[in-house]
């Protein structure tokens, strides 16, 4: 079973400033990769996918690269309602499943 | 745009059999557009996906769940259910239903607490 690592687990930052969050995954997945948003209370909504696609209505701060193993989520200047818990979700084919990374917090 | 809502008690006894519904609206299960999906979220956890099934009926489960999960389809009500079994306290969580594409989750319940007690 494949293992995705997110880090950090919290980081504190201030409106405007610009952060990356990291994930890497314990065998390669080529591009097979997304972000998910989670605020509290509500269901996570999708971000990223295939490591660097904007999902639907996602703003442009958000952007994803990586490929392989290691894959990193930047938002350019953080707004007020982007602190929150990022999630990482990978795919695998065979067995058809997929799985989460722990989770990073923002905070203010 | 597709809603999905899950249903089912939020009280489970310990060694009982969790049953969870999920009613969609706006798509229908039988379209092949999406997985069908089950995903929970232990109290200040992460999530954990436990499954999917397919319009035609075609099911993938977590391995470590494997044997005691069953996701099922009722066409006639366009929802699909999760059965849990021989439940314990682990299993208290936050169970969403969700639509996935092959890349990810589009859609997503708003979630249900289930609670399981002894």
């Amino acid at each position: 079973e494949i293992v995705l690592t997110q880090s950090p687990a919290t980081l504190s930052l201030s409106p405007g400033e610009r952060v990356t969050l990291s994930c890497r995954a314990s065998q390669s997945i080529s591009n097979y990769l997304a972000w998910y948003q989670q605020k509290p209370g509500q269901a996570p909504r999708l971000l990223i996918y295939d490591a660097s696609n904007r999902a639907t209505g996602i703003p442009a701060r958000f952007s994803g690269s990586g490929s392989g193993t290691d894959f990193t989520l930047t938002i350019s200047s953080l707004e007020p309602e982007d602190f929150a818990i990022y999630y990482c979700q990978q795919r695998s084919n065979w067995p058809p499943m997929y799985t989460f990374g722990q989770g990073t917090k923002l905070e203010i | 745009q597709v809603q999905l809502q899950e249903s089912g008690p939020g009280l489970v006894t310990a060694s009982q059999t969790l049953s969870l519904s999920c009613a969609v609206s706006g798509a229908s299960i039988r379209s092949g557009s999406y997985y069908w999906t089950w995903i929970r979220q232990h109290p200040g956890r992460g999530l954990e996906w436990l499954g999917h099934i397919f319009y035609r009926g075609t099911t993938s489960y977590n391995p470590s769940l494997q044997s005691r999960t069953t996701i099922s389809l009722d066409t006639s009500k366009n929802q699909f259910s999760l059965k849990l079994s021989s439940v314990t306290a682990a299993d208290t969580a936050v169970y969403y239903c969700a639509s996935f594409v092959d890349y990810g989750a589009i859609w997503w319940g708003r979630g249900t607490l289930v609670t399981v007690s002894s």
